[in-house]
This record gives structure tokens, C-alpha cells and sequence, in this order.
């Protein structure tokens, strides 16, 4: 089993419409929780992160967490062409380890 | 100000050969990383230091050994090299663990083994 999987997709979404990504995790006791978006040729960046069992919200973005199910998920509402990018779920294990998943391939059709 | 800076940006080599990517950060983080995406954008961790200190060591070969004069710089070292190895490599940096804990990437180098 993989620590961190994700469906690699392609997901596409229409213009305006919620885009939702998820990622489940294997190990029950890690704490952290972080979405990373990354475009074609470029860096992954950070877009939420989650300690909490719930919703956080950040503008566009619900990151949701559920600890007892171990699965993590990420929100984009009012999705935008500029969202289209691959969407990166990392969860912190032990000595600072951040493992990623395989990321989420996300498209936004105008 | 570039936050983590890799260089260089690209490397084309043939196999056999021996390269290094140099690492730096101005952020004044503690931690840095070496980390390997694939051509699937799966981003695997290599190598961890915490003040110089070595405190993650994956699966790696031994052929790659990362070395950090000082916690501002972690530099990777890659001797005969292989068409496997042939990938993005990202540096990144991180303040002490807590919860929190956000990893600044640098912008990547993209090794090509012919």
C-alpha cells in the first residue's frame, strides 16, 4: 500500500464549476496534512495546509480533513482555467519526512 | 530574492559521467531536502538534513551522496550516472518540524543521462 495515493485522473472540470480533489493516507498517526499545487515545468507551491479534523477554508479553497477514515481532501470552488495544474496531497510522517502522493492532474475547461 | 536557488537548471550528461547540483537557501530554515520526480510527477524524497546533519536516507543508491558545508546548502552528488537517473530533482528547504511545517521548493533540474 502506498503512503500517500491519489487518482492521478485526468480531472476535468468545467468553468465555475467545484473542483474536488482527494487523497487518502496509510500511516493513522501522522499529524500534517498539505495541498500543493504545481504547474507544467514549474515548482510545487503550497496551498493549504491541515492539522484539524474538518474544514479549513481559504478564499476558493475547503481543504477537508477526516483522521478516522485517513483521507484528506481539497476543494476549488469557482474553478478557473488558471486552476489547471497538478494538485500534489503530502502528509508529514516522523523526523520531517513529507511524503507525497502521485498528484492529481486537474484541467478546467473554459 | 530567489528563496531556494538550484543550479543548474538543466544538465544533459552521458552515462558514466559524474555531476553535481548545488542547493541554496536564504530563508534561514534548519531543514533541507533533496527530493526526485519522475516522468509520472511522482515526487519522491531522497535525502533530509537538519543542520548538517544527515536525518533522512531513502532507498537511494550509493552512487548519489548529498553533502551540506553549512545549513544554508545541501549540494547532490551523482557519480556514474545511469539513464535511470534521468529526472527533475527538487531542492527544498523547511523551518524545524511542527505542525505546520511548509517546504519551499527551488526550481528544479531537469537531468537528462544520454
Amino acid at each position: 500500500q502506498k503512503e500517500v495515493e491519489q487518482n492521478s485522473g485526468p480531472l476535468s472540470v468545467p468553468e465555475g464549476a467545484i473542483a474536488s480533489l482527494n487523497c487518502t493516507y496509510s500511516d493513522r498517526g501522522s499529524q500534517s496534512f498539505f495541498w500543493y499545487r504545481q504547474y507544467s515545468g514549474k515548482s510545487p507551491e503550497l496551498i493549504m495546509f491541515i492539522y484539524s479534523n474538518g474544514d479549513k477554508e481559504d478564499g476558493r479553497f475547503t481543504a477537508q480533513l477526516n483522521k478516522a477514515s485517513q483521507y484528506v481532501s481539497l476543494l476549488i470552488r469557482d474553478s478557473q482555467p488558471s486552476d489547471s495544474a497538478t494538485y500534489l496531497c503530502a502528509v508529514v510522517k516522523g523526523a520531517q519526512k513529507l511524503v507525497f502522493g502521485q498528484g492529481t492532474r486537474l484541467t478546467i475547461n473554459p | 530574492d530567489t528563496a531556494v536557488s538550484q543550479t543548474p537548471k538543466y544538465l544533459v550528461t552521458q552515462m558514466g559521467n559524474d555531476k553535481s547540483i548545488k542547493c541554496e537557501q536564504n530563508l534561514g530554515h534548519d531543514t533541507m531536502y533533496w527530493y526526485k520526480q519522475d516522468s509520472k510527477k511522482f515526487l519522491k524524497i531522497m535525502f533530509s538534513y537538519n543542520n548538517k546533519e544527515l536525518i533522512i536516507n531513502e532507498t537511494v543508491p550509493n552512487r548519489f551522496s548529498p553533502k551540506s558545508p553549512d545549513k544554508a546548502h545541501l549540494n547532490l552528488h551523482i557519480n556514474s550516472l545511469e539513464l535511470g537517473d534521468s529526472a527533475v530533482y527538487f531542492c527544498a528547504s523547511s523551518r524545524r518540524q511542527n505542525l505546520n511545517t511548509e517546504a519551499f521548493f527551488g526550481q528544479g533540474t531537469r537531468l537528462t543521462v544520454v
